[in-house]
């Protein structure tokens, strides 16, 4: 399987607990990004790197957001002393061209 | 600022005939557009796209049409099967920008 691969696929923590959770783009891809959907709400942009600088942040992405791409390979998103409006379905994608290649996502639940 | 817009939150056609899911957009900059087809419990996968240079894009059963006057684009899926059932969303961008921006998605549900 080539395509983009995110890890875990769903995650349960409690509110004020840390959680990361890591993308795997499509190899020959240098460029990556992280989106969030909420429920009835299309993908929103939270950040994008290009091999392995971050290179442009959403105003969504409060500090307690932090990601990385290190190598300019694999990427990991942390959300800092989560809370309950932090739930919803974290996606990651990869482009060469114009087309984006999304991961099956990482559903997070904040209780 | 919801910059793309679907204002149908779901459409329900009949097996073998026409779809028609529409977007309007507002910033008169973005020059790319995108159709992605979501399943439950899968990431989106890109469906067409189309450049604001042409108004037109086919690709077997689907066709992308882009009205740039009107800020309008539109997806035509003919004939319309079940396995195309799933939530569609419309996609903008400027060219190799990095900040798609998307609408919140019609779910089709076509009928067998």
């Amino acid at each position: 399987d080539t395509g983009v691969s995110q890890d875990p696929r769903h995650k349960i923590t409690k509110r004020g607990q840390n959680v990361t959770f890591r993308c795997d783009p499509i190899s020959e891809h240098n460029r990556l990004y992280w989106y969030r959907q909420t429920l009835g709400q299309g993908p929103e942009f939270l950040t994008y790197f290009q091999n392995e600088a971050q290179l442009e942040k959403s105003r969504l992405l409060s500090d307690r957001f932090s990601a990385e791409r290190p190598k300019g390979s694999f990427s990991t998103l942390e959300i800092q002393r989560t809370e309950q409006g932090d739930s919803a379905m974290y996606l990651c994608a990869s482009k060469q061209g114009v087309e984006a290649f999304f991961g099956q996502g990482t559903r997070l639940t904040v209780v | 600022d919801q910059q793309v817009k679907q204002n149908s939150p779901s459409l329900s056609v009949q097996e073998g005939r026409i779809s028609i899911l529409n977007c309007d957009y507002t910033n008169s900059m973005f020059d790319y557009f995108l159709w992605y087809k979501k399943y439950p419990a899968e990431g989106p996968t890109f469906l067409i796209s189309i450049s604001s240079i042409k108004d037109k894009n086919e690709d077997g059963r689907f066709t992308v049409f882009l009205n740039k006057s009107a800020k309008h684009l539109s997806l035509h899926i003919v004939p319309s099967q079940p396995g195309d059932s799933a939530v569609y969303f419309c996609a903008a961008s400027l060219y190799n920008n990095n900040d798609m921006r998307f609408g919140a998605g019609t779910r089709l549900t076509v009928k067998p």
